[in-house]
C-alpha cells in the first residue's frame, strides 16, 4: 500500500496550469527527507522529473517546478502541452518502514 | 550515454526462483548504488531493495514485502547487478525495473531507470 497519497486524476487545457499534490507524514514528508518526482509515459520506465523538492535534472523543461511544505509537497506543470500526458508519481523515505515509499501516482490529462 | 538492461524475465511457477540481472554502461559502475523497483500490472510504483557501492559497504536494504525472500548482489567488474527472487508468488507479477542511485540511501534518487522486465508468477 502506498504511504504517500496523490489525487488520481488532473487534467487541463493545453497553456494551463497544473497542479498535483503529495501527501504524507511525520516519517516521510515531515521528517524532512527530500520529495522527487517521476514522469511515466504510457508504456515506458519512469523518468526523474524533479529531485531534492524543487530541482530539475538537466532536458527537463522550466514548465516543471516542485514544492514542499510540512508533511505535504507539490508539482505543478505551467504551459501544459500534450506531450506531458502521463503518470506522475511523488516519492521519499520513510522512516517507520525503513525505505523508500512512492505516492499513488496521478494521471494528468490534457483535454 | 547512461543505459541499463534488465534481463531474465519470464513466466515462473508459484514457490520457484528467478535472477534477474541489470547490465549498465555510460558511467562508472561501481561508484554508483543501484535499486531495484517493480510495477504490478495497472498499479503504481514499489520500492523493492538496494545496494550501495562498494566503497559504502556494498551492503543491502529491502522493502518488507520481499526481505527473505530477494536479494541484491553486484558485479562491478562486469557491470552488473543481480536481483535474486526466490519462493515467488503470484503477487510478484510485475514489470522490475532497476536503476542508477544517485547519493545516500535517505537522501536520494534513481536518477537512470532501464528499460524493464516482466515477471510472470502463474502456475
Amino acid at each position: 500500500q502506498s504511504v504517500l497519497t496523490q489525487s488520481p486524476s488532473v487534467s487541463g487545457a493545453p497553456g494551463q496550469r497544473v497542479t498535483i499534490s503529495c501527501t504524507g507524514s511525520s516519517s516521510n514528508i515531515g521528517a524532512g527527507y527530500d520529495v522527487h518526482w517521476y514522469q511515466q509515459l504510457p508504456g515506458t520506465a519512469p523518468q526523474l522529473l524533479i529531485y531534492g523538492n524543487n530541482n530539475r535534472p538537466s532536458g527537463v523543461p522550466d514548465r516543471f517546478s516542485g514544492s514542499k511544505s510540512g508533511t505535504s509537497a507539490s508539482l505543478a506543470i505551467s504551459g501544459l502541452q500534450a506531450e506531458d500526458e502521463a503518470d506522475y508519481y511523488c516519492q521519499s523515505y520513510d522512516s517507520s518502514l525503513s525505505g523508500h515509499v512512492f505516492g499513488t501516482g496521478t494521471k494528468v490529462t490534457v483535454l | 550515454e547512461v543505459q541499463l538492461v534488465e534481463s531474465g524475465g519470464g513466466l515462473v511457477k508459484p514457490g520457484r526462483s528467478l535472477r534477474l540481472s541489470c547490465t549498465a554502461s555510460g558511467f562508472t559502475f561501481g561508484d554508483y548504488g543501484v535499486s531495484w523497483f517493480r510495477q504490478a500490472p495497472g498499479k503504481g510504483l514499489e520500492w523493492v531493495g538496494f545496494i550501495r557501492s562498494k566503497a559504502y559497504g556494498g551492503t543491502t536494504e529491502y522493502a518488507a514485502s520481499v526481505k527473505g525472500r530477494f536479494s541484491i548482489s553486484r558485479d562491478d567488474s562486469k557491470s552488473i547487478a543481480y536481483l535474486q527472487m526466490n519462493s515467488l508468488n503470484t503477487e510478484d507479477t510485475a514489470v522490475y525495473y532497476c536503476s542508477r542511485w544517485y547519493y545516500d540511501f535517505w537522501s536520494g534518487y534513481p536518477d537512470y531507470w532501464g528499460q524493464g522486465a516482466l515477471v510472470t508468477v502463474s502456475s
